[in-house]
């Protein structure tokens, strides 16, 4: 059974800062990752996908990785802007489903 | 761009009622799912649906839950007695059917069950 952890759980960083969060798997045997934004109460957005046979991903100032063997996926924000803040969910697709982690909450500071 | 649309928003049932909540997914989307998130707790996954038919499920998506495409554009998640535990975000996802399971998928705004 996949399990998804995400590291860490709320982070607090000033604007302009680079950041990098973290997010961990059980189960590598995935056919591609997907990282989304949340806004509170809201749904869900897609911000990077990519895929097992892929080392990263890059979109705007977002740049994902996947170490695969490893379970491991990063997501690198550069730059970071107060709109920013949200919460960073990682999910592994297997066959079918998305298997989504607790997410890390960001919060930027102006 | 095309996108995928939920309705009701907001929905407010007494326990033991039936609900049912509708998805138009992205048209040309052949691959449905209903996820769902507890308020604080991880967005889970109840169903897969291709082919009109099942293709996955979770334990949580028991007897008591059930999904239908009723024509060519809606997907519909029906609760039949509701429990207090069933309120929740449920989530509708839609992905293109490609030759391998690579395709990103795709969520509704959700869909806020309380259940009283």
């Amino acid at each position: 059974k996949q399990e998804v952890t995400q590291i860490p759980a709320a982070l607090s960083v000033p604007e302009g800062e680079n950041l990098v969060l973290n997010c961990s798997f059980t189960d590598s045997a995935i056919y591609n990752l997907q990282w989304f934004r949340q806004d509170p109460g809201k749904g869900l957005t897609s911000l990077l996908l990519i895929q097992s046979s892929q080392r990263e991903q890059t979109s705007g100032r977002l740049n994902a990785s996947l170490d695969k063997s490893s379970g491991r996926s990063t997501l690198y924000i550069a730059a970071s802007q107060p709109g920013d803040s949200a919460t960073y969910l990682c999910a592994p697709q297997g066959a079918q489903k998305l298997v989504f982690g607790q997410g890390t909450r960001l919060t930027i500071n102006p | 761009e095309p996108e995928v649309t939920q309705t009701p928003s907001h929905q407010v049932t007494q326990m033991g009622q039936e609900v049912i909540l509708r998805c138009v997914p992205i048209s040309n989307h052949l691959y449905f799912y209903w996820y769902r998130q507890i308020l604080g707790q991880k967005v889970e996954f109840l169903v897969s649906f291709y082919n009109n038919e099942i293709s996955e499920k979770s334990e949580i998506f028991d007897d008591q839950f059930s999904v239908e495409r009723p024509d060519g554009s809606n997907f519909t998640l029906k609760i039949r007695s509701t429990k207090l535990e069933d309120s929740a975000m449920y989530f509708c996802a839609s992905r293109e059917v490609g030759a391998t399971s690579y395709n990103e998928q795709f969520f509704g705004p959700g869909t806020r069950l309380t259940v009283l």
